[in-house]
């Protein structure tokens, strides 16, 4: 199966920072890579699906890119609402994986 | 708009089995993939298994091949995970969620807990 490698685990910074966050893969994914937001306590949500497109809902600031083995998540300027898990995760080969998330929390 | 509820969860014994369902309301259940997607507790997310809009495909995790099984009733636009001879390593809370381009998921409900001890 294919392993995610999510990095770094946690990523301390303030509202309105850029948050820089990284998905590597074990092997080719392709672009057949989405990316999650979780909350404390809720469900996760589709940020970003196919490495790039927003997902319904989603604002601009949230951006995506990459291909075959990385891949980043960007977010040009933290909202209180976005200190959150993240996890990333490939349909590119089945079974489907998910990386093990990275933390953004508030510096 | 999409609604995902799971039910069925609780504390079991291991060896025991139990039966979640996903009850669907919001969009044309039958159109759409459906999946099962674990978390343990104070863990990340592990896919768990996945049927197609008309129950033809179906695949697991290697984690549970074997001792659980997927399927859907349309009709009723619900989904269902049985799980069977639980083991301690399946307590987790487990998430329905809809299928977005085979493979992606673009709704999940708020989960159900299993809880496998003795």
């Amino acid at each position: 199966e294919i392993v995610l490698t999510q990095s770094p685990a946690t990523l301390s910074l303030s509202p309105g920072e850029r948050a820089t966050l990284s998905c590597r893969a074990s092997q080719s994914v392709g672009t057949n890579l989405a990316w999650y937001r979780q909350r404390p306590g809720q469900a996760p949500g589709l940020l970003i699906y196919q490495t790039s497109n927003r997902a319904a809902g989603i604002p601009a600031r949230f951006s995506g890119s990459g291909s075959g083995t990385d891949f980043t998540l960007t977010i040009s300027s933290l909202e209180p609402e976005d200190f959150a898990v993240y996890y990333c995760q490939q349909r590119g080969t089945w079974p489907l994986t998910f990386g093990g998330g990275t933390k953004v929390e508030i510096k | 708009q999409v609604q995902l509820e799971e039910s069925g969860g609780g504390v079991v014994q291991p060896g025991r089995s139990l039966r979640l369902s996903c009850a669907a309301s919001g969009f044309a259940f039958n159109s759409y993939g459906m999946h099962w997607i674990r978390q343990a507790p104070g863990k990340g997310l592990e896919w768990v298994a996945v049927i197609g809009h008309d129950g033809g495909h179906i695949d697991y995790a290697d984690s549970v091949k074997g001792h659980f099984t997927v399927s859907r009733e349309n009709s009723e636009n619900t989904l269902y995970l049985q799980m069977n001879s639980l083991r301690a390593e399946d307590t987790a809370l487990y998430y329905c969620a809809r299928d977005k381009d085979i493979g992606h998921f673009d709704y999940w409900g708020q989960g159900t807990v299993v809880t496998v001890s003795s």
